[in-house]
């Protein structure tokens, strides 16, 4: 059984807009929790964190929400920008090992 | 320039044949990870690597294997490849204390087994 799902496969959104990227997870352990970005023919690279002792946590233009009661992520970018197009994945888990969602395939039109 | 690379970054071979991806990190980290990337299934770690001579299973270990002689290289070895194989390979290492989470990775691996 999938620890770490995204429901939502793909999402566009205007430029300029906000982009709400979902996330759910079953394991209540978890302490960590992290969104990466990835773009076609590269590696994951890292976005953001949260640790599960906050509720929130800002890097620029992105923004991680952590709702524990309801073992809830997201990820929000605002404003949206075309170089934002890319595939995002959430992950948690240990030191040891990441267990990652399917990944969200987010689309900005210009 | 700090990174992790892998290599060959594309490989198209016939069953049973024998392969090994390389995979090396100038970046002192002590842990490795292999992972494969399947259409909605994200990625799925096959191995870690906590440190040299300290190698684990993953989540999918069945048919690969690993080997850490060094702290910089991880290479991962397919002994005899099926096409269920077929995947996306991505190699990635970290700390393994502070930001221990934030792994890098490297720029990935296509393999086709026929």
């Amino acid at each position: 059984d999938q620890q770490v799902k995204q429901n939502s496969p793909s999402l566009s959104v205007q430029e300029g807009r906000i982009s709400i990227l979902n996330c759910d997870y079953t394991n209540s352990m978890f302490d960590y929790f992290l969104w990466y970005k990835k773009y076609p023919a590269e590696g994951p690279t890292f976005l953001i964190s949260i640790s599960s002792i906050k509720d929130k946590n800002e890097d620029g233009r992105f923004t991680v929400f952590l709702n524990k009661s309801a073992k809830h992520l997201s990820l929000h970018i605002v404003p949206s920008q075309p170089g934002d197009s890319a595939v995002y994945f959430c992950a948690t888990g240990s030191a040891r090992q990441l267990t990652f969602g399917s990944g969200t395939q987010l689309t900005v039109l210009p | 320039e700090a990174q992790v690379t892998q290599n060959p970054r594309y490989l198209i071979t016939v069953t049973g044949k024998k392969l090994t991806v390389t995979c090396s990190q100038n970046m002192n980290h002590e842990y490795m990870s292999w992972y494969r990337q399947d259409p909605g299934l994200g990625l799925r770690q096959i191995y870690y690597s906590m440190n040299v001579e300290v190698t684990d299973k993953g989540d999918v270990p069945e048919g690969y294997k690993v080997s850490r002689k060094e702290k910089r290289n991880f290479p991962l070895i397919l002994e005899s490849p099926s096409p269920n194989q077929t995947s996306l390979y991505f190699c990635a290492s970290s700390f393994t204390s502070g930001r221990a989470y934030e792994q890098y990775f490297g720029p990935g691996t296509r393999l086709t087994v026929t």
